[in-house]
């Protein structure tokens, strides 16, 4: 059964420096995808960024990058240049075949950024 | 254009009393999801609803709950005999499938669901 694990429930960062929020899987479908959410206060869940399991390269999308490591089955989240609007909850998920396509989600890491 | 939908936002009911939770996806996403979400928590899969297959619904916590979803489109979360365990935010999402494992989902604002 595939499992998402997120290890740190709470991270704390200062403002203007990057973050590192750490997510791990388990799978045995060698195609799968990886996606990170943001969740701030208000409740609604923002896509931030995918990440195929034959991209042949970690996933950018302006200040947020995946630091995909296939082989330790981890897919960590960097966000650079932290603002005080990224404090909110992040949620990591994979989505495979052995699922029926269905995604799977980690428990959350919240993050608040200090001024 | 427009993104996944939610009615109500809120909804306060008696304990004891059926709800029913609507959700409108993305025009042309064949995958549906419900989540529930209590304060402060992670993400509960309830159903999943892929095309015209049978739902996926290991995720239901109960016979009370239950799920449909017509003409592929919209689709109704209902609990009966509401719990106050039963509070929490519910929250709908839709997905692009077909063939692709790329596809994010979008999500709903959410139904805040409170059970007195």
């Amino acid at each position: 059964a595939q499992k998402i694990t997120q290890t740190q429930p709470g991270m704390f960062v200062q403002e203007k420096e990057a973050v590192t929020l750490d997510c791990t899987y388990d799978t045995s479908d060698p195609s799968y995808g990886l996606f990170w959410y943001k969740q701030p206060s208000s409740g609604e869940m923002i896509f931030l960024i995918y990440q195929g399991s034959y991209d042949q390269q970690n996933a950018t999308e302006g200040r947020y990058s995946l630091n995909f490591q296939k082989a330790r089955k981890s897919a960590n989240l960097v966000i650079s240049a932290s603002q005080l609007g990224d404090s909110a909850m992040y949620f990591c998920a994979m989505r495979d075949n052995n699922y029926g396509q269905n995604f799977v989600f980690g428990p959350g890491t919240r993050l608040s950024v200090l001024p | 254009g427009a993104g996944v939908s939610q009615s109500p936002s809120n909804k306060v009911t008696e304990k004891g009393k059926d709800v029913e939770l609507r959700c409108d996806p993305i025009s042309g996403h064949t995958a549906l999801y419900w989540y529930r979400q209590s304060l402060g928590q992670g993400l509960e899969f309830l159903i999943y609803f892929q095309g015209n297959s049978a739902p996926d619904k290991s995720g239901l916590p109960s016979d009370r709950f239950s799920a449909e979803r017509t003409g592929g489109s919209v689709s109704t979360l209902t609990i009966q005999r509401t719990q106050q365990e039963d509070s929490a935010v519910y929250l709908c999402a839709s997905s692009l499938t077909a063939s692709g494992i790329s596809y994010e989902q979008y999500f709903g604002p959410g139904t805040r669901l409170t059970v007195t």
